[in-house]
């Protein structure tokens, strides 16, 4: 089986800063790691995700993301926020082969001007 | 090319009603999945078809939930009798046979009062 941790339910990031939302996963097999995003009134839209090789993922928006297998983890991060990256980020796990996706609980990112 | 859509994008029946949520994966998608965020709670999967054939539906909370994909292309879910409970936002989406991306819909924001 596998699960998600994902801290801190709301960020608040000033415009220009760095994101970073963690993401801490579980699997007992090979994971598949995802990032979606739900802006206001939308759907999940998917920002990046992680199969297999390159272990840092560029995805839409500026966004990337690492997997480190050694510490289970698959942090989203962005050099520079703007107000448009306000909105609520998932992380995702799925095991290899197997497209039964394990949400952690959602990142609601705040951007201050 | 059109994504995954879902019908309606909001509801509100009383408690015990029932009501029937419909989704229209993308063309060609063999994979649809149905999942649900509840008020405050993660987004947790409910089931899993491939074509017309139920894959997992180890997810549904209960016998008031029904599941449908007729002929492999659109589903829907019914839930009847309605509790309070079930009020949140349902999520359909789709995936190609062998793909690993799971393409989501708006969803279907559901209150049961």
């Amino acid at each position: 089986a596998q699960s998600v941790t994902q801290l801190g339910s709301h960020v608040s990031v000033s415009e220009g800063a760095l994101v970073l939302l963690r993401c801490n996963y579980s699997s007992s097999v090979p994971p598949y790691l995802f990032w979606y995003v739900q802006y206001p009134n939308q759907g999940l839209q998917l920002l990046l995700k992680y199969t297999t090789g390159a272990t840092l993922v560029k995805g839409i928006n500026g966004f990337e993301a690492e997997f480190k297998k050694s510490e289970t983890s698959f942090h989203l991060t962005k050099p520079s926020a703007h107000m448009s990256d306000a909105a609520e980020y998932f992380c995702a796990v799925s095991g290899n082969g197997n497209n039964r996706l394990a949400f952690g609980k959602g990142n609601q990112v705040v951007v201050i001007p | 090319e059109a994504g995954v859509t879902q019908f309606p994008s909001h509801s509100v029946i009383e408690k015990g009603q029932t009501v029937t949520l419909r989704c229209d994966p993308i063309s060609g998608h063999d994979n649809l999945y149905w999942y649900r965020r509840v008020m405050g709670k993660e987004i947790k999967f409910l089931l899993h078809f491939v074509k017309e054939s139920k894959q997992d539906e180890s997810g549904m909370p209960n016998n008031r939930f029904l599941a449908e994909r007729t002929g492999g292309t659109y589903s829907t879910l019914k839930v009847q009798p309605a509790e309070l409970e079930d009020s949140g936002v349902y999520f359909c989406a789709s995936s190609q046979a062998s793909g690993n991306t799971i393409y989501f819909g708006e969803g279907s924001w559901l209150t049961v009062v």
